[in-house]
């Protein structure tokens, strides 16, 4: 148990359905982050919240939407997905500046049909 | 563009010998690096980590070293065992954000 839980374990969806990803920290953690995982590539930062400002990757698409509501819990909706976005979404937390280092949750595993 | 990159994507391992896992990073502001372990079903888990002032760090049968002269580091991990078998990735820290390599998928052979 890392502290960071993520719910959905898996999900299949459609191309034209709307879904939502969940994340929180049991950490204290200020900082909460998603990270896109494909097969054989580096994670991917998509998204990061800390200190209540949000920092994204440009390269994201917007059909990815994040929303950070407190400091414990951690959305990313998804509508109009492509089947190029069936990937492992990780969460993550850590505590700025004082701790680099991420605790991710398991992760849940995206199908896009 | 990546940064971190490692140099094999598998390493096969004889359980009880010490496996060796190596990566290169190419940002020389980065001051701070992490070695995580990422099992089958499972998100990454911190290993150990580095800071750019040292060269070498120890945890429970791992050790982190760090030249910072060709931009290399590497996680040794002693007598190795089948809980070892994971991928391992490196990540390196700049400005409080992580990035990390592709990972090297080990296997720990009875």
């Amino acid at each position: 148990e890392t502290g960071v839980t993520q719910t959905p374990r898996h999900l299949v969806m459609g191309m034209t359905n709307k879904k939502s990803l969940k994340c929180e920290q049991h950490l204290g953690h200020n900082a909460m982050y998603w990270y896109k995982q494909s097969a054989k590539k580096p994670l991917e930062l998509m998204f990061v919240y800390s200190l209540e400002e949000r920092v994204e990757n440009n390269s994201v698409p917007s059909r990815f939407s994040p929303e950070c509501p407190n400091s414990s819990h951690l959305f990313l909706h998804l509508h109009t997905l492509q089947p190029e976005d069936s990937a492992l979404y990780l969460c993550a937390s850590s505590q700025i500046p004082e701790d680099e280092k991420l605790f991710f949750g398991s992760g849940t595993q995206l199908s896009v049909l | 563009g990546e940064s971190v990159g490692l140099h094999l994507p598998t390493l096969s391992v004889q359980e009880g010998d010490n496996s060796i896992i190596n990566c290169a990073y190419s940002n020389s502001a980065s001051d701070y690096f992490i070695w995580y372990k990422q099992e089958s079903g499972k998100g990454p888990q911190f290993i150990i980590d580095i800071r750019s002032n040292m060269d070498k760090r120890q945890g429970q049968r791992v050790t982190v070293l760090l030249n910072k002269t060709v931009k290399h580091l590497s996680l040794q991990i002693a007598a190795t065992q089948p809980g070892d078998s994971a991928v391992y990735f490196c990540a390196e820290n700049n400005d409080y954000k992580l990035s990390f390599g592709a990972g090297t998928t080990v296997t720990v052979r009875a």
